[in-house]
């Protein structure tokens, strides 16, 4: 299995921008880093993509450094709505990359 | 449109009984895959099909049998529940390589217990 750590859980104040690094020291040369957000009791859903430098998009920016052994999602200017566990992804080599491995991911506490 | 549908949302098994997962989209995707969430964990990938037509296991296949009926349905079948497959269980479907640009869509999760 393609492996990603990623920190269990991180705690922030409305406002704030929240940085969580996932590190994937196995990536292939072509594998994407992908990223999903999942609140309780509903699927995973698609926040942001990319495969190197930076990418952003309305809700997030994704940092990728040159040698793509990690990668860091920002969130800024969180609110209690982005309380949710964020899971980095990349191919699953077991599959043959045909299929993303979820971790445990990163669950996000947001306090008023 | 609906997206991907998954069908019952709860159901409760007896063990040794057997139940069929249904799991349908809507958005042309060449490629399905069934998950399994326990309380507090990660999803694990239970068996996926790249494409009609092919099924393969995952990380977790054991006690599990898949059908990809054609494009649009991907069903997931417990032929003799156990305790240990209470679990949520997410269907989801990409257009492409999901490794190199593609994107997952879920289904709401059916949720399994077995007693």
């Amino acid at each position: 299995l393609a492996k990603t750590t990623q920190p269990i859980s991180m705690d922030s104040y409305e406002g704030q921008e929240v940085n969580i690094t996932c590190s994937h020291n196995n990536i292939a040369t072509n594998d994407y880093i992908t990223w999903y957000q999942q609140f309780p009791s509903q699927g995973p859903r698609f926040i942001i993509q990319g495969y190197k430098t930076k990418v952003t998009n309305e809700v997030a920016s994704l940092f990728i450094p040159a040698d793509r052994k990690s990668s860091t999602l920002s969130l800024p200017r969180v609110s209690l709505s982005d309380t949710a566990v964020y899971y980095c992804l990349v191919g699953d080599e077991d599959t043959g990359r045909r299929a993303l491995t979820f971790g445990s991911g990163t669950r996000l506490q947001v306090q008023p | 449109n609906a997206g991907v549908t998954q069908t019952p949302k709860f159901q409760v098994l007896k063990t040794g009984q057997s139940m069929t997962l249904q799991c349908a989209q809507d958005m042309n995707h060449n490629s399905m895959y069934w998950y399994r969430q326990d309380p507090g964990m990660g999803l694990r990938l239970i068996y996926y099909s790249a494409s009609e037509g092919t099924t393969d296991k995952g990380e977790v296949p054991n006690g599990y049998n898949v059908s990809r009926l054609n494009k649009r349905e991907f069903s997931l079948r417990l032929e003799s529940a156990a305790p240990s497959q209470t679990s949520v269980y997410f269907c989801a479907s990409a257009m492409g390589d999901i490794s190199k640009g593609g994107e997952l869509f879920f289904g709401e999760g059916s949720r399994l217990t077995v007693l």
